[in-house]
């Protein structure tokens, strides 16, 4: 099973571009990065997937090197309303199902 | 996208009941669950993986006789906490995993607050 490795907190500024970059050096060939948001007493929210190079969306961009044994999210001028958790999970395929195991996450707060 | 609907979205019990907490799957059939259990100020922790019309897979350390779960039909899963205590209080999350085998979006529920007094 691909683990992942973040940083445990970041803070960060509202108005800036905030970067939190995820290991996963056991990737699987066929495993796809998935990053979540998760406020408070709320669960995971998706915010964004890929397999190599770059993918953007509305809200974030997702940076995968050639080698994908990293990631990078990419969330462009923050705001207090980012403060969250962010997960980087890498899909395990265990029994038949693909299924996604929860690293330490990066707790980000934004402020003023 | 699909929507996963859990409920309650909070509950208090007295130690020594038990609670049930169900997931269903809107908008689509989903032959597989999730439930997770997350502590404060700590991340998800897969408990068991509920299959419709068969029994549950556990993790490991994950008491199957306290955590009940059923996965009757296709559109819902439940999880039973049997004669609960203090320390099951948590943060109960259930979702369907991506529609491909190659990952993709999970969906999650709300997420149930179990406070056991």
């Amino acid at each position: 099973l691909a683990k992942t490795t973040q940083p445990i907190s970041m803070d960060s500024y509202e108005g800036q571009e905030v970067n939190i970059t995820c290991s996963h050096n056991n990737i699987a060939t066929n495993d796809y990065i998935t990053w979540y948001q998760q406020f408070p007493s709320q669960g995971p929210r998706f915010i964004i997937q890929g397999y190599k190079t770059k993918v953007t969306n509305e809200v974030a961009s997702l940076f995968i090197p050639a080698d994908r044994k990293s990631s990078t999210l990419s969330l462009p001028r923050v705001s207090l309303s980012d403060t969250a958790v962010y997960y980087c999970l890498v899909g395990a395929l265990s029994s038949g199902t693909y299924k996604y195991i929860f690293g330490t996450g990066t707790r980000l707060k934004v402020l003023a | 996208g699909a929507v996963v609907s859990q409920h309650p979205s909070w509950v208090i019990c007295k130690s020594g009941t038990s609670v049930k907490i169900e997931c269903r799957s809107l908008d689509f059939q989903a032959t597989t669950m999730f439930w997770y259990r997350q502590f404060p100020k700590q991340s998800l922790m897969l408990m068991a993986t509920s299959n419709e019309g068969s029994k549950a897979t556990y993790e490991q350390g994950v008491e199957k006789d306290k955590f009940l779960i059923n996965h009757a039909s296709l559109t819902l899963s439940t999880l039973t906490v049997t004669s609960a205590h203090p320390e099951d209080s948590s943060f109960y999350i259930c979702s369907a995993p991506p529609g491909g085998q190659r990952g993709g979006e999970a969906f999650f529920g709300q997420g149930t607050r179990l406070t056991v007094v």
